[in-house]
């Protein structure tokens, strides 16, 4: 099945400074990579999201790019703001094409941005 | 986006007993989901809800611990039957409007067994 590695696991940056996430995936069949974000005790809040069929999207301070031959996706934000704070997950998932479009998600990076 | 509320928001529980959360979304979506979250870890799917038919389980969750109910397109109930401290953990559900569609989630249920 599909295995989703996320690094770092903890990131710590200067406010106005830029961060980036990284995931890898192992299924080639994968074509959905959504991004979420999730403040201490808030729910999973879906941020940006990219499909198989385009190589980077952006909306704002965040940006996504996919490299679907080596398989991995990051996560990139910038001019980062002490909101920015949380704990980011990458997840992956076949859509259609698998079990009903579960998603996998990466073990999480822990983001810190220092005012 | 959907507007999902979950009850009870947390709990907490003997051993042995069973609790049953429900997730309530304000719209008829076509899947929803039930994933686990430990403490301090990533989120983990336990099964798939599907309307009028058994939950499909994820590898490591089984129906005679984890039995969901999802009666109609909005409307999704998970029980944690026959509970230990190891069952302590935030229980969320997550809607699509489509099989390939982005997964909004709940607030989430903060349960801890004693």
């Amino acid at each position: 099945g599909e295995n989703v590695e996320q690094h770092p696991s903890t990131l710590s940056v200067q406010e106005g400074d830029s961060a980036v996430i990284k995931c890898t995936y192992s299924d080639s069949a994968s074509n959905y990579f959504p991004w979420y974000k999730q403040e201490l005790g808030k729910r999973p809040q879906l941020i940006i999201d990219i499909r198989s069929n385009v190589g980077e999207k952006k909306d704002q301070r965040i940006a996504v790019t996919l490299n679907k031959t080596a398989k991995h996706f990051s996560l990139h934000i910038t001019e980062t703001q002490p909101e920015d704070s949380a704990v980011y997950f990458c997840a992956a998932s076949m859509g259609w094409r698998g079990s009903q479009g579960n998603l996998i998600f990466g073990k999480g990076t822990k983001l810190s941005v220092k005012p | 986006s959907a507007v999902i509320s979950q009850k009870p928001s947390r709990d907490i529980c003997q051993r042995g007993t069973s609790l049953t959360i429900q997730c309530q979304v304000d719209s008829q979506v076509t899947m929803m989901f039930w994933y686990r979250q430990q403490p301090g870890q990533s989120l983990t799917l336990i099964a798939t809800a599907n309307q009028g038919s058994e939950a499909t389980y994820e590898s490591g969750f089984v129906i005679d611990k984890f039995p969901i109910s999802r009666p109609n397109l909005t409307f999704s109930t998970l029980t944690v039957s026959n509970m230990s401290p190891e069952d302590s953990s935030i229980y969320l559900c997550s809607v699509a409007l489509y099989r390939d569609n982005e997964q909004f989630f709940g607030p989430g249920t903060r349960l801890t067994v004693l």
